[in-house]
């Protein structure tokens, strides 16, 4: 089992839904992550927090909105989304963003749009 | 702009054959190596890891891998597959002192291994 819980572990949605995915990791890791994941294809990064703090956002658009409102949780706000959207969503944490720091990931969350 | 190849996009081994998979990457600074495996239906895990030193590095599972600097790879072998082996693995890097170092994954092999 992994120890970064997402939830929930499908979700459907119409495009003017406003949903939201959680991710959740107690191993005191300081840095957390967003990919999206497209069926046959490797994970793109979207979104990292360094302690709390939005440090990069991969021109993601704005119909995603991070938040991490506690070291062991980040949230991603999901609003108006396109079809193209319907991907797999991985959350990671890491000890801190050092390039030498393994990434933990989640089961992810299969977000499909309607 | 660095990238991550992985030559082989489907691989079909019997049991007990050996396996390699090929991972180059495309910077000329240092760089941390890592090979993670995705068994169907669950999350990517760390196989295994190279900052420094001894550039042969053993992971989990049996799972071994030689950095070579000259040919830019970083290539995982197992001697003897099993049926469990069955993945999706994916090859990444991360460059060394860049400030945030972005983990860039490569495009992924998948391994059937028939029993």
């Amino acid at each position: 089992d992994t120890e970064v819980t997402q939830t929930p572990k499908h979700l459907v949605m119409g495009m003017t839904n406003k949903k939201s995915l959680k991710c959740e990791q107690h191993m005191g890791h300081r840095a957390m992550y967003w990919y999206k994941q497209k069926a046959k294809k490797p994970p793109e990064l979207m979104f990292v927090y360094s302690y709390e703090k939005l440090s990069i956002n991969e021109s993601v658009p704005s119909r995603f909105s991070p938040e991490c409102p506690n070291s062991s949780l980040l949230n991603l706000h999901l609003h108006a989304l396109q079809p193209e959207d319907s991907a797999l969503y991985l959350c990671a944490s890491s000890l801190w963003t050092g390039g030498n720091q393994p990434q933990h990931f989640g089961d992810g969350t299969r977000l499909s749009i309607l | 702009a660095q990238s991550v190849s992985q030559h082989n996009h489907h691989v079909i081994l019997s049991e007990a054959a050996s396996l390699e998979l090929g991972c180059n990457y495309s910077y000329g600074g240092t760089v941390n190596l890592f090979w993670y495996v995705q068994y169907p239906g669950q999350h990517l895990q760390l196989l295994l890891k190279y900052f420094s030193g001894d550039p042969l590095v053993k992971g989990i599972k049996g799972f071994e891998a030689e950095f070579i600097k000259s040919k830019f790879s970083f290539n995982l072998r197992k001697p003897s597959v099993q049926w469990s082996d069955t993945a999706e693995y994916f090859c990444a890097v991360t460059l060394k002192n860049t400030g945030f170092q972005k983990l860039v994954f490569g495009t992924g092999t998948r391994l059937l291994v028939s029993p």
